[in-house]
């Protein structure tokens, strides 16, 4: 079967950086999404990686290992509004979206 | 660019009445619409893909009879929830992808909350 996993909560300070990981086994791969959602509102795109490695985009960053299954998105300078769930999808090979059930992100002061 | 509007945001209905969502992609020709269904603390659950012109394909365990899906132009698909009961309570997102390849991202819309009476 195919399936998405990441952590169900995470907490971090404000100021200091997180990273979120996921883990996915689905039939085939034509590329990994991650979106951020905030409470009763929809998804956001934030970055998409189909190749191996690191892609950064202002204060977030996503890496990604085909070999093993396994992305992360790095959110670094946490600020509170950065208190959302982080979701991860990945493309299979039908070019449909499997979801994971997303990581709720708890920011401190 | 690339914005997916939907309406209503919200709306409470009696149980047994029918609710018809719309989504519409303002700025680009959609020819892939989603629609997505997303219960407290859960992630999203694909219900149906549309494409324009064609009829839907629904996820398995969703009745297709209860939830009609039309994607009647590249710029707007509606979800109707015919004979609502409590159970369909729930938030109610599409999405919309231009272009046949799946890397393209999905732009969502706002979302629709659905609560029956």
């Amino acid at each position: 079967g195919q399936n998405i996993d990441q952590p169900t909560e995470m907490t971090a300070t404000e100021g200091a950086i997180v990273q979120i990981n996921c883990t996915y086994q689905t039939s085939g791969f034509n590329g990994l999404f991650w979106y951020q959602q905030h409470a009763g509102e929809a998804p956001t795109f934030l970055s998409y990686n189909v190749l191996d490695g690191l892609e950064e985009k202002g204060r977030f960053s996503s890496f990604l290992s085909r070999s093993k299954g396994y992305s992360y998105l790095l959110l670094k300078e946490l600020q509170m509004k950065d208190s959302a769930s982080y979701l991860c999808a990945v493309s299979d090979s039908n070019y449909q979206l499997i979801w994971g059930a997303g990581t709720k992100l708890i920011i401190k002061p | 660019g690339a914005v997916v509007s939907q309406h209503p945001s919200r709306v409470i209905c009696k149980s047994g009445t029918s609710v018809k969502i719309e989504c519409r992609s303002l700025d680009f020709q959609a020819t892939t619409m989603f629609w997505y269904r997303q219960f407290p603390k859960q992630s999203l659950m694909l219900m149906a893909t549309s494409n324009e012109g064609s009829k839907a394909t629904y996820e398995q365990g969703v009745e297709k009879d209860k939830f009609l899906i039309n994607h009647a132009s590249l710029t707007l698909s509606t979800l109707t929830v015919t004979s609502a009961h409590p159970e369909d309570s729930s938030f109610y997102i599409c999405s919309a992808r231009y272009g046949d390849r799946g890397d393209n991202e999905q732009f969502f819309g706002p979302g629709t909350r659905l609560t029956v009476l």
